[in-house]
C-alpha cells in the first residue's frame, strides 16, 4: 500500500518568515495530493491540492510542488502570520475512491 | 447548509466494551470515510462507504465496522475494546465519488478506553 512521510515535524518561524514542509509518497500511481491544515481543537480543512499533472499551484500565500518522478510535494507558505499556527498534513490518493493516506502532520508555529 | 455532524463528542469506556459512533454527512454527500488520528500517527484509514457500499478499507482488525444507510448518514462500531483505541476518530463527507474531491471533516468523536 502507500506509505507517505512528512517532514519536519514541528517547525518554527517567525512571523515573516517562509516555511516549508516536504512530503514523500511510495505508490507511483497516487495522482491527488492534498494538504489540511488542522487548529488546535478543531477539524482538519482542505488548504490546497495538485493533481499530478501539475507541477505547481498557488493561491495567495501558499504554494504546493510535485515532483513526480522522485515522489515527493511540497507545501510553501510565505510571509508567514500567526494564524498560519497549525498541525499542516499532506496526503496522497489514487483513483479508486475517497481512500486517502497521511503523513504525520507538522506543527508549525509562527512566532510574533 | 449544515457541516458533518459526528455523535457523540466525547465518550469512555472500558476494555473489553463496544462502541458505536455516528456520523451525518453534509447534505448530498454520498460518500463518507472514517480516519483514525492518535499522537504521532496522524490520521488512518479506516473505511469508505458510498451509496450504502463499502468501498475501501484500511488496515485494521475486523472488531472494527462500519456500515452506511439509505440517508448517507454512516456508523461505525468498535467491539472489545483495547487500551491502543483510544483516538479521535473524524468521519469525513465528499461530494465526489472519487479521489478528486475535498473531504470536509467532521469535529471527531474523542473515545479513551480504560
Amino acid at each position: 500500500g502507500e506509505n507517505v512521510e512528512q517532514h519536519p515535524s514541528t517547525l518554527s518561524v517567525q512571523e515573516g518568515d517562509s516555511a516549508v514542509i516536504k512530503c514523500t509518497y511510495s505508490d507511483s500511481a497516487s495522482n491527488y495530493f492534498p494538504w489540511y491544515k488542522q487548529e488546535l481543537g478543531k477539524r482538519p480543512q482542505l488548504i490546497i491540492d495538485i493533481r499530478s499533472n501539475v507541477g505547481e499551484k498557488k493561491d495567495q500565500r501558499i504554494a504546493v510542488t510535485l515532483n513526480k518522478t522522485a515522489k515527493h510535494f511540497s507545501l510553501h507558505i510565505t510571509e508567514t502570520q500567526p494564524e498560519d499556527s497549525a498541525v499542516y498534513f499532506c496526503a496522497a490518493s489514487k483513483s479508486t475512491g475517497n481512500q486517502f493516506y497521511f503523513g504525520t502532520g507538522t506543527s508549525l508555529t509562527v512566532i510574533p | 447548509k449544515a457541516g458533518v455532524t459526528q455523535t457523540p463528542r466525547y465518550l469512555i469506556k472500558t476494555r473489553g466494551q463496544q462502541v458505536t459512533l455516528s456520523c451525518s454527512p453534509i447534505s448530498g454527500h454520498r460518500s463518507v470515510s472514517w480516519y483514525q488520528q492518535t499522537p504521532g500517527q496522524g490520521l488512518q484509514f479506516l473505511f469508505e462507504y458510498f451509496s450504502e457500499t463499502q468501498r475501501n478499507k484500511g488496515n485494521f482488525p475486523g472488531r472494527f465496522s462500519g456500515r452506511q444507510f439509505s440517508n448517507s448518514r454512516s456508523e461505525m462500531n468498535v467491539s472489545t475494546l483495547e487500551l491502543g483505541d483510544s483516538a479521535l476518530y473524524l468521519c469525513a463527507s465528499s461530494l465526489i465519488a472519487g479521489n478528486t474531491g475535498e473531504l470536509f471533516f467532521g469535529e471527531g468523536s474523542r473515545l479513551t478506553v480504560l
